[in-house]
């Protein structure tokens, strides 16, 4: 079975603290996909990134980094110097199971993330 | 622009009116699929459809019902509402292609139901 593990349900902390956000997947396939989503408290799902399962090479997108670890099958997330602005629940899925031509998402129970002036 | 409309996005209704919530999207996307999204639960799918009236179950299909009659439109139907179906729910749609292409899925806005 698929299953994706975010073990932090709220984190706060202080603007231009760095922050990482756990996630922790299981998946019997040895080809799979991870994502990132942001849900602002707007309320809408923002594609962070995807991830396949042979690219285990770390990401950088500006303040944000993540950081891919077969070998303990996590793939966390960092915000560097937080701002407000990054105050939103933080989704981790994976993406395994072929569903017809694409692949059912699997979400964890997300991370709010609270960045405090 | 690229986008997966749903309507309405916001809707206080009673137990056993029949809704209907319709999902739209602009990319000719094949895959397309609904979630509910629940406090301590995170994001679940309900229903799926890879293709024009090809859908299928995910894992919390009770109490919905889905068409694709065309290829932009999946919309999720709630023939009988209850209370436990109180949530916020988001349609979604994606590219199709190999085994494990897996493209990224585009959401909606979301759609948060009350139900009374």
């Amino acid at each position: 079975a698929q299953k994706v593990t975010q073990a932090q349900t709220e984190i706060s902390v202080v603007e231009k603290e760095d922050v990482t956000l756990d996630c922790v997947y299981e998946t019997r396939d040895t080809t799979y996909y991870l994502f990132w989503y942001k849900q602002p408290p707007s309320g809408e799902l923002v594609f962070l990134i995807r991830r396949n399962s042979f690219d285990e090479q770390n990401e950088i997108s500006g303040r944000y980094s993540w950081n891919f670890q077969k070998s303990t099958s996590s793939f966390n997330f960092t915000i560097t110097a937080s701002q407000v602005v990054d105050s939103a629940v933080y989704f981790c899925a994976l993406s395994s199971g072929f569903q017809g031509g694409s692949e059912k998402l699997v979400f964890g129970k997300g991370t709010k993330l609270t960045v405090n002036p | 622009e690229a986008q997966v409309t749903q309507n309405p996005r916001y809707l206080i209704t009673v137990t056993g009116k029949k809704l209907t919530v319709t999902c739209s999207q602009n990319m000719n996307h094949e895959y397309m699929s609904w979630y509910r999204q629940d406090p301590g639960l995170g994001l679940r799918q309900i229903y799926y459809s890879m293709n024009v009236e090809v859908t299928d179950k995910g894992d919390v299909p009770e109490g919905y019902k889905v068409s694709r009659k065309e290829k932009r439109n999946f919309p999720l139907i709630l023939e009988s509402p209850s209370p436990n179906q109180t949530s916020l729910y988001f349609c979604a749609s994606s590219q199709t292609g190999t085994r494990h292409s897996n493209q990224p899925q585009h959401f909606g806005d979301g759609t948060r139901l009350s139900i009374l």
